[in-house]
């Protein structure tokens, strides 16, 4: 059973648009959802988090919007720059002990000049 | 550069191999994981570890074993393994669990693992 679901395997987004990456989850007790990026043959990299209390969180051109009701939650990158091509990997936090991150599939973002 | 570090980036092994994979961080973090990427699957959490002790294990097959000597190193102990054990395999720490913080996990680079 998934969690965290992203059902956009992939997206293409013109340079200088908005990329706009989705997430569903399903687990009312995740406090904090978060976005990862990954390039290949790398990590994942933190990108912004918001906590569940809040609707919206906002870092320079990444903005993250939160729908509880919805249990939806979706990154939009403005404007989006070639540098933006990667995975995106959406993340949602529970704490059971320690903290644990539940993952999704992934989105692959190209970005095209 | 995350400030975990994992060793080595590329293991080729057969079934009847053993081997260890390590990773390591100095962020002052006392949690660490070991996560699995498959292709076209979610990251798949295996094991955490919270101050040293092993706080879960995901229903993981015991021919992966881990270790965690210290709150900086963490280990994966590999003996018998299948193909289908080929993935990528990711260590992270983060802060332990403290509420209303949102304190990201740190990855490492990964170590791609195959198993022949």
């Amino acid at each position: 059973d998934q969690q965290v679901k992203q059902n956009s395997p992939s997206l293409s987004v013109q340079e200088g648009r908005i990329s706009i990456l989705n997430c569903d989850y399903t687990n009312s007790m995740f406090d904090y959802f978060l976005w990862y990026k990954k390039y290949p043959a790398e990590g994942p990299t933190f990108l912004i988090s918001i906590s569940s209390i809040k609707d919206k969180n906002e870092d320079g051109r990444f903005t993250v919007f939160l729908n509880k009701s919805a249990k939806h939650l979706s990154l939009h990158i403005v404007p989006s720059q070639p540098g933006d091509s990667a995975v995106y990997f959406c993340a949602a936090r529970i704490i059971q002990g320690a903290q644990k991150l539940v993952f999704g599939q992934g989105t692959r973002l190209t970005i095209n000049p | 550069e995350t400030g975990v570090t994992q060793t080595p980036r590329h293991l080729v092994m057969g079934m009847t191999n053993k081997k260890s994979l390590k990773c390591e961080q100095h962020l002052g973090h006392n949690a660490m994981y070991w996560y699995k990427q498959s292709a076209k699957k979610p990251l798949e959490l295996m094991f955490v570890y919270n101050f040293k002790e092993q706080t879960e294990n995901n229903s993981v097959p015991s021919r992966f074993s881990p270790e965690c000597p210290n709150s900086s190193h963490l280990f994966l102990h590999l003996h018998t393994l299948q193909p289908e054990d080929s993935a990528l395999y990711l260590c992270a720490s983060s802060h332990p669990s403290e509420g209303g913080t949102g304190t990201e996990a740190f990855f490492g680079q990964g170590t791609r693992l195959t198993v022949v």
